[in-house]
C-alpha cells in the first residue's frame, strides 16, 4: 500500500524554468490537494481537486497550475519558477471527498529555485 | 491576527514529563480539528482528530474549547520518541484547511 507518492524528492531549478511535481495516489481519495512548507509558516494551500476535472484555487496560486485527468493523479506544475518558490512542497489526499477526516500527505519535494 | 495560532516553543522536557500545547482558532465556524506530527524533515502524519468531548488515544490527550477558540494536546509520560513538532489544523468549513505554523518539542533523557 503506497499511501501518496510524490516525484521528486528533491529539484533545483533556474530561475524562470518550468517542472511538473507529480502526485499519485492508491487509495481512490476524492479529495486531493498540493501545500508548500515554508520556515516558520503553517503549510499554505496550493490547489485542491474534489475529484477528477475538478480543481480550484487555493491560498496561494499564483505561480502554479494543476489538472486532475484521473482520480490518482494530481500533478502540480510551475510556469516560471522564481527563487520565492523555493520551498518544501506536499501532496495530501483525503477520503469521502472532504479534508474534514484528516489527511495522508506524501513525503514531500523540496525544491530550490536559483 | 493568524487564523491559527501556536507557541512555536521550543518546548524542553525531561523523559516522562507530563506536556501541554494549546492553539487558538479565530474563525468561531470552523467545523473540524486536529493534530498532526511532523518530525524534521518528513512529512505531517496525522496524530488524532479533535472532538469536542475531548478524546484520548493512550497517553495522548485532545480536548476542545469552541467558547474560548482553542484546542490542547496532552502527552503524557513523554518518550524519547515524542519529539517533533506538533501541528494545529482546523478546518473551517469547506475545503479550506488552516495549519498552524507548529510546536518544537524536545523531549530529553
Amino acid at each position: 500500500n503506497a499511501g501518496v507518492t510524490q516525484t521528486p524528492k528533491f529539484q533545483v531549478l533556474k530561475t524562470g524554468q518550468s517542472m511538473t511535481l507529480q502526485c499519485a495516489q492508491d487509495m481512490n481519495h476524492e479529495y486531493m490537494s498540493w501545500y508548500r512548507q515554508d520556515p516558520g509558516m503553517g503549510l499554505r494551500l496550493i490547489h485542491y481537486s474534489v475529484g477528477a476535472g475538478i480543481t480550484d484555487q487555493g491560498e496561494v496560486p499564483n505561480g502554479y497550475n494543476v489538472s486532475r485527468s484521473t482520480t490518482e493523479d494530481f500533478p502540480l506544475r510551475l510556469l516560471s519558477a522564481a527563487p520565492s518558490q523555493t520551498s518544501v512542497y506536499f501532496c495530501a489526499s483525503s477520503g469521502r471527498g472532504t479534508p474534514n477526516y484528516g489527511y495522508t500527505f506524501g513525503s514531500g519535494t523540496r525544491l530550490t529555485v536559483v | 491576527r493568524k487564523e491559527v495560532e501556536q507557541d512555536p516553543g521550543p518546548f524542553n522536557v525531561p523523559e516522562g514529563a507530563t506536556v501541554a500545547f494549546n492553539c487558538t482558532y479565530s474563525n468561531s465556524a470552523s467545523q473540524s480539528f486536529f493534530w498532526y506530527r511532523q518530525d524534521c524533515r518528513k512529512e505531517p502524519k496525522l496524530l488524532m482528530s479533535v472532538y469536542s468531548s475531548g478524546n484520548e488515544d493512550g497517553r495522548f490527550t485532545a480536548q476542545l474549547n469552541r467558547a474560548s477558540q482553542y484546542i490542547s494536546l496532552l502527552i503524557r509520560d513523554s518518550k524519547l520518541s515524542d519529539s517533533a513538532t506538533y501541528l494545529c489544523v482546523v478546518n473551517t468549513g469547506g475545503f479550506k484547511t488552516i495549519f498552524g505554523a507548529g510546536t518544537r518539542l524536545f523531549v530529553k533523557a
